[in-house]
């Protein structure tokens, strides 16, 4: 079975310009998590879908950040414009929701750089 | 607001040795607690998830043990390999419906097994 997957890989944009990330969760699972990873640190919460409605968004900043999971599947995370301190890595998780075993799997992230 | 702390923050072992890392949280109520392997530029692996009614886990040559009283978990690896050499990060699960609903993580303890 695959895994949660993210493209693309690496990113390197001019800052200003807008950039878009796609995560395609592990079949089934219902919630989907976008974090971010700064170096050295352990991720942080941006986002949390439940099917397709956002449950959390309060770590979201809202002025450039957006993010849809259309039919409760793929989900896309979009910066616009980007800012140089925005460089950092961008994970994608899912989990199955109504369970007790709510294990969260990672994909292997898209690493943004903002120059 | 829920903490998660680890010790050390890097740590260099011989191979063949047994080693401990540490995790610790502020707030006690939480539901579940996950480690996870994060190899240079990649994203996570999970290792071992606990519940929050269970006291330990293990698989291969990890076992990971949790006392929800004290705000404290371990992860034991035995017989430590090269291989074993990446970054490890405990996350604990808040709970569940809400905003609660997410992974809060530690900043990881940074392993180099040398062969």
């Amino acid at each position: 079975e695959a895994g949660v997957v993210q493209s693309p890989r690496y990113k390197i944009i001019e800052k200003k310009q807008p950039v878009a990330f796609w995560c395609n969760p592990i079949s089934g699972h219902n919630t989907l998590y976008w974090y971010r990873q700064n170096l050295g640190q352990g991720p942080e919460l941006l986002i949390r879908y439940e099917n397709e409605e956002a449950v959390d968004d309060s770590q979201l900043p809202k002025d450039r950040f957006s993010a849809e999971r259309l039919k409760g599947v793929d989900s896309t995370l979009k910066i616009q414009p980007a800012e140089l301190g925005d460089s950092a890595v961008y994970l994608c998780a899912s989990s199955s929701s109504g369970h007790q075993n709510t294990e969260a799997f990672f994909g292997q992230g898209t690493r943004l750089t903002v120059v | 607001k829920q903490e998660v702390t680890q010790i050390p923050a890097a740590l260099s072992v011989p191979e063949g040795e047994n080693l401990v890392l540490n995790c610790s949280f502020t707030d006690s109520a939480i539901y579940n607690l996950q480690w996870f392997r994060q190899d240079p530029g990649k994203g996570l692996t999970s290792l071992l998830l606990i519940q929050s009614s269970q006291r330990e886990q293990t698989s291969g040559r990890l076992n990971a043990s949790l006392d929800k009283s004290s705000g404290r978990s371990t992860l034991y690896i035995a017989a430590s390999q090269p291989g074993d050499s990446a970054t490890y990060l405990c996350a604990v699960f808040r709970g569940y419906g809400g905003a609660t609903n997410k992974l809060i993580f530690g900043t990881g303890t940074l392993l180099a097994v040398q062969p």
